[in-house]
């Protein structure tokens, strides 16, 4: 099946730095990636939707100076949190859609990679 | 209310028992997903369904679009099938968003 992977998937970081997380199609070409954030105990909340060589479309209440998304191939999307607090500490999680064709995933499956777990100190 | 409620929010369970978790959901929907969620974080697709029923291996789901509601199915439960199932309902024609459901804890004993 389809993969999409996350780097890193952990990190702590000092708070007020900047963190960099990578979200990759391994074997396929995402048309649109969508990042997620969990806290504990409660389900995916999202973000923003990422569309390749377009701005990204963030959800009400996501602050897109601080989540910043690039999306700047078909096989990659990176969201970086700028200027990191503790409240930021989270699990991000990536989805990826794919382009319809014999050798693609379905365009209607959203293939998740596997989290970044971020810690704010 | 949440657009999207999945039942029961916690169940433990025997191995070898028949698993149901439920979702109902308020919205107009294209598909309904459901997905598994390990306790290392880590996400799977299980199932997007539109109508009917689709089945891989010991997992079953349904979906009945008049009464807004679809359910997951685990036969011969193992422990192995321990995580959290969440269902997400996929809204409108050509669109990507998902509204998640809260998400089933599934324990399962030896």
């Amino acid at each position: 099946g389809a993969v999409v992977s996350q780097h890193p998937s952990r990190v702590i970081c000092k708070s007020g730095t900047s963190v960099k997380i990578e979200c990759r199609s391994l074997d396929f070409q995402a048309t649109t990636m969508f990042w997620y954030r969990q806290f504990p105990k409660q389900s995916l909340m999202l973000m923003a939707t990422s569309n390749e060589g377009s701005k990204a479309t963030y959800e009400q209440g996501v602050e897109k100076d601080k989540f910043l998304i690039n999306h700047a191939s078909l096989t990659l999307s990176t969201l970086t949190v700028t200027s990191a607090h503790p409240e930021d500490s989270s699990f991000y999680i990536c989805s990826a859609r794919g382009l319809a064709g014999a050798l693609s995933p379905s365009t209607d499956t959203q293939y998740f990679g596997p989290g970044t777990r971020l810690t704010v100190l | 209310k949440n657009e999207v409620e999945q039942s029961p929010q916690n169940l433990t369970a025997q191995e070898g028992e028949f698993i149901t978790i439920n979702c109902s959901y308020s919205v107009g929907i294209s598909a309904l997903h459901w997905l598994q969620q390990h306790p290392g974080g880590g996400i799977v697709s299980l199932f997007m369904l539109s109508s009917g029923k689709k089945k891989h291996g010991r997992l079953i789901a349904t979906i009945n679009i008049q009464e807004k509601h679809s359910s997951l199915h685990i036969t011969a439960s193992h422990p192995r099938d321990s995580a959290v199932y969440i269902c997400a309902a996929q809204r409108g024609e050509g669109a990507q968003k998902l509204v998640f459901g809260q998400g089933t804890r599934l324990t399962i004993n030896p």
